[in-house]
């Protein structure tokens, strides 16, 4: 069974460019989240889907940030324009639903380095 | 609002040995509380996770963890820690309000051979 696919797993971009990060969850999961992991801040949550639809967005950090779920096996994270500061993994993560006792499964990550 | 909190920034432990790694939280009904390990280069990986029963959980890899009410803690436990257990090491609590993982900072495990 494949787990969580993102991709890309590197990408190294000049400050102002558009950034595209992509996701892919668990056949049959039903929630979707999008981490960011720096060694300042540890693990932040920035978004999470329910069927498709955002749930809660307060981590998204800026404007600049926006995710979409087109589908139940799609998902997107852009941040337009890139600053220095955005450099960081990001993790995809799914479960079967949103409830407190599903764990979640986290995809390998995009290690995203802004110049 | 939910806590958790993880004390040590590192554990270091002889292969061979027990090891335990801390875990201490704050809710404010019961708890539901999880273990991940992350390798490097690679996601966070479930462990093992207390909902309800058996203050005693055991999961993958050989490790367990007791939930302890009193104390309001969820040490992660292991009874013989191997070279390839060496890991960061995540504690989190599920956020009632609002159904988020609220994680620890993270313990760094390190087994020496």
């Amino acid at each position: 069974d494949a787990g969580v696919i993102q991709s890309p797993r590197h990408e190294v971009t000049e400050m102002g460019q558009e950034v595209t990060l992509r996701c892919k969850p668990i056949s049959g999961h039903n929630s979707l989240f999008w981490y960011r992991q720096t060694m300042m801040r540890g693990l932040e949550l920035l978004i999470y889907f329910n069927n498709n639809v955002p749930i809660d967005d307060s981590g998204m950090p800026e404007d600049r940030f926006s995710a979409k779920m087109p589908n139940a096996s799609f998902s997107t994270l852009k941040i337009q324009p890139s600053e220095p500061r955005d450099s960081a993994v990001y993790f995809c993560a799914s479960s079967l639903d949103r409830y407190s006792n599903q764990p979640q499964h986290f995809g390998d990550g995009t290690r995203l380095s802004i110049l | 609002a939910q806590s958790v909190a993880q004390p040590e920034d590192q554990v270091n432990v002889a292969e061979g040995n027990p090891l335990t790694v801390k875990c201490t939280y704050s809710v404010s009904g019961n708890p539901y509380l999880f273990w991940y390990v992350q390798y490097p280069n690679r996601g966070l990986q479930f462990l093992l996770k207390y909902i309800t029963g058996d203050n005693l959980v055991k999961g993958s890899y050989g490790f367990e963890a007791e939930f302890n009410k009193s104390q309001t803690s969820f040490h992660l436990k292991k009874p013989s820690a191997l070279v390839s257990d060496s890991a960061l090491y995540f504690c989190a609590v599920r956020d009632l309000d609002t159904d988020k993982l609220i994680f620890g900072t993270g313990t760094r495990l390190q087994v020496f051979p």
